[in-house]
């Protein structure tokens, strides 16, 4: 079955750190953009960051400087290194799939939780 | 980082026909790029509905469609039933900062 699945959620202290991950399976990351898409309380859609196939990274300036993208395609796995965590990070973090030059999210994973409090 | 723009809420009994519009500018909609939309139901991630415009991907049903033009975008639903109720973003790319953009998002209510 081709699906993704999210891990690492958690609640964290604000200027913590945290590593999401996100499992492929039914396909191989390597083929894909991957990408991350967050969604706070009650709020809409935020693009994050998103990965290509040659490894190109684009971050949301909101962001930027702080949250780190990386792929393993041995593990055909998709991370989201998170530093400096404020309040405003608190959201439910999705892991969606790009197909190559396209634009759009055709596959997304459960989503995992990430709250930032003290 | 810009976002598109899109009613709060949009209501119609069942068996009517609802529109959603949402609002780009020049380096999204209005530079050509495609308009992609998403429908979440209540606790669950965001599905796609309509890609390319005016796309549905197998399995969505004929009564949603797309249509674009100029800076703007809309997604129709005739025919409306119950499980349409649900929020719905539309979202596209922003070639002035390389990055993806959601619209804020409406809620469709069937009454």
């Amino acid at each position: 079955e081709v699906q993704l699945e999210e891990s690492g959620g958690g609640l964290i202290q604000p200027g913590g750190s945290l590593r999401l991950s996100c499992a492929a399976s039914g396909f191989s990351v390597s083929a894909y953009y991957l990408s991350w898409v967050r969604q706070a309380p009650e709020k809409g859609l935020e693009w994050v960051s998103v990965i290509y196939v040659g490894g190109t990274t684009y971050y949301a300036d909101s962001v930027k400087g702080r949250f780190t993208i990386s792929r393993d395609n041995s593990k055909n796995t998709v991370f989201l290194q998170m530093n400096s965590l404020r309040g405003d990070d608190t959201a439910v973090y999705y892991c969606a799939r790009v197909p190559r030059s396209h634009w759009y999210f055709d596959l997304w994973g459960r989503g995992t939780l990430v709250t930032v409090s003290s | 980082q810009s976002v598109l723009t899109q009613p709060p809420s949009v209501s119609g009994a069942p068996g009517q026909r609802v529109t959603i519009s949402c609002n780009g500018s020049s380096s999204d909609i209005g530079a050509g790029l495609d308009v992609h939309w998403y429908q979440q139901l209540p606790g669950t991630a965001p599905q796609l509905v309509i890609y390319g415009n005016n796309k549905r991907p197998s399995g969505v049903p004929d009564r949603f469609s797309g249509s674009r033009s100029g800076t703007s975008a809309s997604l129709a639903i005739t025919g409306l039933q119950a499980e349409d109720g649900a929020d719905y973003y539309c979202q596209s790319y922003d070639s002035r900062v390389t990055g993806y953009v959601f619209g804020t998002g409406t809620t469709v209510t069937v009454l």
